[in-house]
């Protein structure tokens, strides 16, 4: 089974920064497969990419991803208040493994 | 537009059972597959099942194998989760999500998801 292991656990940051997320798999994982969600306190889960760097309908463009083999990142170019949350990733090239999450927090 | 909505959640006993109902609406429910995905509080995300759009094919996480049945019913548009031999642990919030294709399991990302209802296993 892959094993999704996201850092930093917290990041804190101020709106306008630069947020990035890192998610690494213990084994190679195919970019077709990888997804980002967020989850706000008290909401469900939303996708925000999927295939590694395709973003989902109405997810705005300063959300990007990359990546590849075991090494994956999801970057926030100017953070907005809203964007305070948590994010996971997610692959599912093989079962459907989640990351632990990595918290958004202001500074 | 489409939408998920739960129900069926609540307080139970450990031993016990129940079963979870997802409503959809806004697609047609036979082309994708869906998933239950829970939350244990203050915990992340896990996946606990998948069933194909036909519902011939279903999977499930080895922490629920045996205890719970993932099922949907195509001419109401309606998913279900029957969660029997409840234990603590199963104490989450179960959210129900469309998967971005029509087989269950892998290959096909979660793309929408229900707000999700809450499940409390305790004596």
């Amino acid at each position: 089974e892959i094993v999704l292991t996201q850092s930093p656990g917290t990041l804190s940051l101020s709106p306008g920064e630069r947020a990035t997320l890192s998610c690494r798999a213990s084994q190679s994982v195919s970019s077709s497969y990888l997804a980002w969600y967020q989850q706000k306190p008290g909401q469900a889960p939303r996708l925000l990419i999927y295939g590694t760097s395709s973003r989902a309908t109405g997810i705005a463009d300063r959300f990007s991803g990359s990546g590849s083999g075991t090494d994956f990142t999801l970057t926030i170019s100017r953070l907005e208040p809203e964007d305070f949350a948590v994010y996971y990733c997610q692959q599912y090239g093989s079962s459907n493994n989640f990351g632990q999450g990595t918290k958004l927090e202001f500074k | 537009e489409v939408q998920l909505v739960e129900s069926g959640g609540g307080l139970v006993q450990p031993g016990g059972s129940l079963r979870l109902s997802c409503a959809a609406s806004g697609f047609t429910s036979s082309s994708y597959a869906m998933s239950w995905v829970r939350q244990a509080p203050g915990k992340g995300l896990e996946w606990v099942s998948d069933i194909s759009g036909s519902g011939v094919s279903t999977y499930y996480a080895d922490s629920v194998k045996g205890r719970f049945t993932i099922s949907r019913d195509n001419s109401k548009n309606t998913l279900y989760l029957e969660m029997n031999s409840l234990r603590a642990e199963d104490t989450a919030v179960y959210y129900c999500a469309k998967k971005s294709g029509r087989d269950g399991y892998y290959y096909y990302y979660m793309e929408v998801w229900g707000k999700g209802t809450t499940v409390i296993v305790s004596s």
